[in-house]
């Protein structure tokens, strides 16, 4: 069973600082997702990635694909109070259809 | 409709009793999948629909829990006495197509939070 392990659990920084989240795994993934959760209400999708090494960027958060596919970060510039929330990997490999989610890092970006 | 609409949103149950948990997904969104998550945890894959079949079904933890999708768009998740343990969110999702190498995200729902007393 593959699994997806996040690192950290648990995330308090001022605002304006800048972090970064992992998503490792033993397994080489076809794609690997991200999304944030807040509370009360279901994960919502940031990003996809699915080549080795692939690089976006979404305003201050850029997302890192791994070159071997098993492992990808999440990076805040400049995090805000609106920043706050459940940030989850997801990843599926070759020949599923579906995504496995992992653990989850708890975030919170204090004024 | 516009997004992924679960109902209810909340469900307090005794144990022992059968519950129903209802999706209705994005119009023509064929893929749908239901989730399980346990508080602090990331979200648990429980069963994936193309169309009118289970894909895949083999996250359902038990014979109590059983879901349809019987035309293809609202789906149900059947749980059957049930225990403390069942108590958590129950969120479904849905997207494009789930049966292809490309990847489509998921919108989810807000969710149904369980309780079983």
């Amino acid at each position: 069973t593959q699994l997806l392990e996040q690192s950290p659990q648990f995330l308090s920084i001022q605002e304006g600082e800048n972090l970064t989240v992992y998503c490792n795994s033993s397994s080489v993934f076809s794609s690997l997702q991200w999304y944030r959760q807040e509370p009360g209400e279901g994960p919502v999708l940031l990003v996809t990635v699915v080549t080795g090494g692939e690089v976006k960027k979404l305003k201050r958060l850029t997302f890192q694909f791994g070159d071997a596919r098993k492992d990808s970060s999440l990076h805040i510039t400049a995090a805000q109070p609106g920043d706050t929330g459940l940030y989850l990997c997801a990843a599926r490999t070759s020949g599923t259809y579906k995504y496995i989610f992992g653990t989850g890092t708890r975030l919170k970006v204090l004024a | 409709g516009a997004g992924v609409s679960q109902t209810p949103s909340n469900k307090v149950t005794e144990k022992g009793k059968y519950v129903e948990l209802r999706c209705d997904p994005i119009s023509g969104h064929t893929a749908l999948y239901w989730y399980r998550q346990s508080l602090g945890q990331g979200p648990e894959f429980l069963i994936y629909f193309q169309g009118t079949g289970a894909a895949d079904d083999s996250g359902l933890p038990n014979d109590r829990f059983f879901a349809v999708r019987p035309e293809g768009s609202v789906s149900t998740l059947k749980i059957q006495r049930t225990e403390r343990g069942d108590s958590a969110v129950y969120l479904c999702a849905s997207s494009l197509t789930g049966n292809s190498r490309l990847s489509y995200g998921y919108t989810f729902g807000s969710g149904t939070r369980l309780t079983v007393v």
